[in-house]
């Protein structure tokens, strides 16, 4: 079965600094691997994808992320953080080879941002 | 309308009473999912409509929980007889069925039980 591991639960950071949320997942076979955040009392939104192709994935608000098979790995990044991206981060894997339901989504990481 | 979009935004009800909370799917999505949100626990999965397919219930977590879709397109989630530990965020998303395709999601019912 697949899953999803995030294992920061909190993070903070200052304004302007560099960011990265960790994920790893467990999956048999080449997965679909997406990034998701979540305002307060906001549902979720699409920051970037990855399925196939070059490993190092662009996503809106300036996030990207890399795709590491050896590490089972799929960072978050962000060069420069600003106030309005602090929210919780999911993480989540879908099963390649079909439509991508039954999302496994890992238990999110909190943002903080200091000014 | 442009977005998923959910009902109740929340509800508070006591403990053994029913609840139904709704689901109104971006137009021309075919898919249609239902995750529970608790608190430090990530998004749960509870039911997937694709179509007229057999709704993939797995995720339910007992027989008071049950869903359905009319004319593929809106849903309903019913908790029956509900718990304290059926407190939790409601969330509803939709997609078109390709590989890839992304999921939108509403804003969620958020569900207390007394």
């Amino acid at each position: 079965a697949q899953s999803v591991t995030q294992p920061d639960i909190h993070i903070t950071v200052s304004e302007g600094a560099s960011l990265e949320l960790r994920c790893n997942y467990s999956y048999g076979a080449t997965p679909y691997l997406f990034w998701y955040v979540q305002s307060p009392g906001q549902g979720l939104q699409l920051l970037l994808k990855y399925f196939s192709g070059d490993t190092l994935v662009q996503g809106i608000k300036g996030f990207e992320a890399e795709f590491k098979r050896s590490q089972s790995s799929f960072n978050l990044r962000k060069p420069s953080v600003h106030w309005s991206d602090a929210a919780e981060y999911f993480c989540a894997v879908g099963r390649s080879g079909g439509s991508n339901y039954k999302l496994t989504f890992g238990k999110g990481t909190l943002l903080t941002v200091n000014p | 309308g442009a977005g998923v979009s959910q009902s109740p935004s929340n509800k508070v009800t006591e403990k053994g009473k029913d609840v139904e909370l709704r689901c109104d799917p971006i137009s021309g999505h075919t898919a249609l999912y239902w995750y529970r949100q608790s608190l430090g626990q990530g998004l749960e999965f509870l039911i997937y409509f694709q179509g007229n397919s057999a709704p993939d219930k797995s995720g339910l977590p007992s027989d008071r929980f049950s869903a359905e879709r009319t004319g593929g397109s809106v849903s309903t989630l019913t908790i029956q007889r509900t718990q304290q530990e059926d407190s939790a965020v409601y969330l509803c998303a939709s997609s078109l069925v390709r590989r890839g395709g992304e999921l939108f999601f509403g804003e969620g019912s958020r569900l207390t039980v007394l």
